[in-house]
């Protein structure tokens, strides 16, 4: 198994830009859920799914967007990238989507940000 | 709203000392607690899981705490060696989907 996947490693965009971040598992995970990481603070959730054709809101959902067509992949959108979105953005997936599950949960390496 | 965190910020200690890494949560509904390992410039990988009945559990030299009603976890490490130093991250999982993650406590162990 791959695991978690995540493309590209790098991204450099200027601001108003829009760009995809790429998630894909190979484990027939149900939940997958994108966090961004900033230097001096814990992972935040952006989105999750707990299944494919079911997305909802984490805690800092503002300016991206995400789909989940199939079980595989879950994208995350910068519609228009700003300064503040420059971070490392990691996607993670785990078996069970309860909120009562003992599953852990698999991250991907992540994909370093800069908005300029 | 879930507050989750980790003292210290960072901790630096000579080989075969023993660690103790703390997590505190302010608020003590919740299913399980997470201790996870992060290498510089990588994700990160699950070390240990306790669920909210449980109160504490091992794996090889690991050892993770969990008092629910005082709202803290404790992470100990024995025999610390170089292949240990890293950023040590504890995630709390409430009563929903969201994970809360505390900053992280960043671990060097000199040889």
């Amino acid at each position: 198994n791959a695991g978690v996947t995540q493309t590209p490693k790098f991204q450099v965009l200027k601001t108003g830009q829009s760009m995809t971040l790429q998630c894909a598992q190979d484990m027939n995970h149900e939940y997958m859920s994108w966090y961004r990481q900033d230097p001096g603070m814990g992972l935040r959730l952006i989105h999750y799914s707990v299944g494919a054709g079911i997305t909802d809101q984490g805690e800092v959902p503002n300016g991206y967007n995400v789909s989940r067509s199939t079980t595989e992949d879950f994208p995350l959108r910068l519609l228009s990238a700003a300064p503040s979105q420059t971070s490392v953005y990691f996607c993670a997936s785990s078996y069970s989507p309860g909120p009562r599950s003992t599953d852990t949960q698999y991250f991907g390496p992540g994909t370093r940000l800069t908005v300029l | 709203k879930q507050e989750v965190t980790q003292i210290p910020a960072a901790l630096s200690v000579p080989e075969g000392e023993n660690l103790v890494l703390n997590c505190s949560f302010t608020d003590s509904a919740i299913y399980n607690l997470q201790w996870f390992r992060q290498d510089p410039g990588k994700g990160l990988t699950s070390l240990l899981l306790i669920q909210s009945s449980q109160r504490e559990q091992t794996s090889g030299r690991l050892n993770a705490s969990l008092d629910k009603s005082s709202g803290r976890s404790t992470l100990y490490i024995a025999a610390s060696q170089p292949g240990d130093s890293a950023t040590y991250l504890c995630a709390v999982q409430p009563n929903d989907y969201k994970l809360s993650f505390g900053a992280g406590t960043t671990v060097t162990v000199r040889a």
